[in-house]
């Protein structure tokens, strides 16, 4: 168990609809930080909260949106979802703690569209 | 410019080689290096961090940072065949956490 927990492990949705995927960073850690992963991809940086303030944007559709919450969850809305949109999302959540430095990720959520 | 750069590969090697992976950024505010390793379809995990220019060694893996040239490198001693992976070379500073493409290897036995 890395720290970091992700809910749904996988989603298969149909085409045009709506989802929400969930994130539970490691004890501590007041960051988050979402990625797309599609087939065979690097990691594309979506968006990054902190202590439930939105920091940075990368490459994030307006179809997608996500918050932090006041304990420190957050959550990614995926809409209108097209084909292209099937990808592995991971959140990560990190920097300093117990002597070490670094961002641990969860195991990801799976989404299909079909 | 992207602000990290890494060879993609594919890079294949016999095991027990001597496996060189490298990624050049261009920021200078970044502050800390990290590699991580990816199996296939799993969350990466992160094998090392580094915050000054110098060496940090971790068992069969070693990080390298030359700050004045922006050049990050990980070294695998006695490659074995566990070690195929996506290695992915990430860096760090005000908030900020940036990844290279990853570079996919195959340890060959």
């Amino acid at each position: 168990d890395s720290g970091v927990t992700q809910t749904p492990k996988h989603l298969i949705t149909a085409t045009g609809q709506r989802v929400t995927l969930r994130c539970s960073p490691r004890s501590g850690d007041l960051s988050v930080y979402w990625y797309q992963q599609s087939l065979d991809q690097g990691l594309q940086f979506l968006i990054q909260y902190y202590n439930g303030e939105e920091r940075a944007k990368g490459n994030i559709l307006e179809r997608f949106s996500a918050q932090q919450f006041p304990d420190l969850h957050s959550e990614l809305n995926l809409s209108s979802l097209e084909l292209g949109d099937s990808a592995l999302y991971f959140c990560a959540s990190g920097g300093w703690q117990g002597g070490s430095y670094g961002y641990t990720f969860g195991s990801g959520t799976r989404l299909t569209v079909v | 410019q992207k602000e990290v750069e890494q060879d993609p590969g594919p890079l294949s090697v016999p095991e027990g080689a001597i496996v060189s992976l490298n990624c050049t950024y261009s920021n200078s505010a970044f502050q800390y290096f990290m590699w991580y390793r990816q199996y296939s379809r799993k969350g990466p995990e992160l094998l090392m961090y580094t915050y000054s220019s110098g060496n940090k060694e971790d068992g069969r893996f070693t990080a390298q940072v030359d700050k004045s040239s922006k050049y990050i490198s990980l070294f695998i001693r006695d490659s074995q065949p566990s070690d195929s992976a996506t290695y992915l070379c990430a860096v760090s500073g005000n908030e900020k956490l940036t990844f290279g493409t990853g570079t996919r290897l195959t340890i060959i036995p």
